[in-house]
C-alpha cells in the first residue's frame, strides 16, 4: 500500500537559516508524484512545489528545494534562508499513479514548523 | 481570481442532521475532489470526479455522498451526520498537477 511518512511532529529554525523537511514514502508504482504543501494558521492549502518520478533533477521553486533521493524513497523540502512567514504546517503528499489528467493524494501527517527570529 | 469556492465556510449541525457542502471552480479543471482534515492528521480523500460525469470513493467514503453538477461545481453531501464527522472539508481541482485547494469548511457536529 502506498505510505507518506513525516517523522518530525515539529521543527523549529532561525530565521534566516535553512531548514529541511523529511519526508519518505512507499509505492511499488514506478510513476508517481510527489507535493509539498503549506498550511499556515489561516488553514489554507499552499502548493509550493512538485517532483515526478521520472524527472532527473530536483525540483526548485524560489526558496524551496526538493531533495529527491529515489533509492532511498525520500522526498525532504528544503527551505532556504527561512522567514518568519515561513512558520506554518508542511504536508508531503504523493498522487497515486501516472500523470493522468486527475490524481488521488496520499498525505503524510504534517510537520510543525516554527520559525525564530 | 477566485480558484476554488467553498461554502459555507463554518457550520454547526446536530446528530442527524444532513448538509451539502458546495464547491465551485473557475479554473476550468476536469478533476474535483473533496478530503477531510481531522486533527493532527493530514488530508485524507472521501471522493473524486476524474472528469465531468463521472465520481469515484477515495479513502474514506463512508458517510457521504457527491454530485458533479457541472465541470465547475461539485458537491459534497452529509445524510445523516455523526459526531466522527466533525472536521475540516477541503475541495480541490486539477487538471495534470499541482491540485489547488478552496480555504475549507469547518464542521462541528454536535
Amino acid at each position: 500500500a502506498q505510505k507518506i511518512t513525516q517523522t518530525q511532529p515539529g521543527m523549529f529554525v532561525q530565521e534566516k537559516e535553512a531548514v529541511t523537511l523529511d519526508c519518505t514514502y512507499d509505492t511499488s508504482d514506478p510513476s508517481y508524484g510527489l507535493f509539498w504543501y503549506k498550511q499556515p494558521s489561516s488553514g489554507e492549502m499552499i502548493f509550493l512545489i512538485y517532483q515526478g518520478s521520472y524527472d532527473q533533477q530536483n525540483a526548485t521553486e524560489g526558496r524551496y528545494s526538493l531533495n529527491f533521493q529515489k533509492a532511498r524513497k525520500s522526498a525532504n523540502l528544503v527551505i532556504s534562508a527561512s522567514q518568519l512567514g515561513d512558520s506554518a504546517m508542511y504536508f508531503c503528499a504523493m498522487r497515486e499513479g501516472g500523470a493522468g489528467g486527475y490524481n488521488k493524494l496520499i498525505f503524510g501527517a504534517g510537520t510543525r514548523l516554527a520559525v525564530h527570529p | 481570481n477566485a480558484g476554488v469556492t467553498q461554502t459555507p465556510k463554518f457550520q454547526v449541525l446536530k446528530t442527524g442532521q444532513s448538509m451539502t457542502l458546495q464547491c465551485a471552480q473557475d479554473m476550468n479543471h476536469n478533476s474535483m475532489y473533496w478530503y477531510r482534515q481531522d486533527p493532527g492528521m493530514g488530508l485524507r480523500l472521501i471522493y473524486y470526479s476524474a472528469s465531468e460525469g463521472t465520481t469515484d470513493k477515495g479513502e474514506v467514503p463512508n458517510g457521504y455522498n457527491v454530485s458533479r453538477l457541472n465541470k465547475r461545481e461539485f458537491s459534497l453531501r452529509l445524510e445523516s451526520a455523526a459526531p466522527s464527522q466533525t472536521s475540516v472539508y477541503f475541495c480541490a481541482s486539477s487538471i495534470g498537477q499541482p491540485q489547488h485547494f478552496g480555504d475549507g469548511t469547518r464542521l462541528s457536529i454536535l
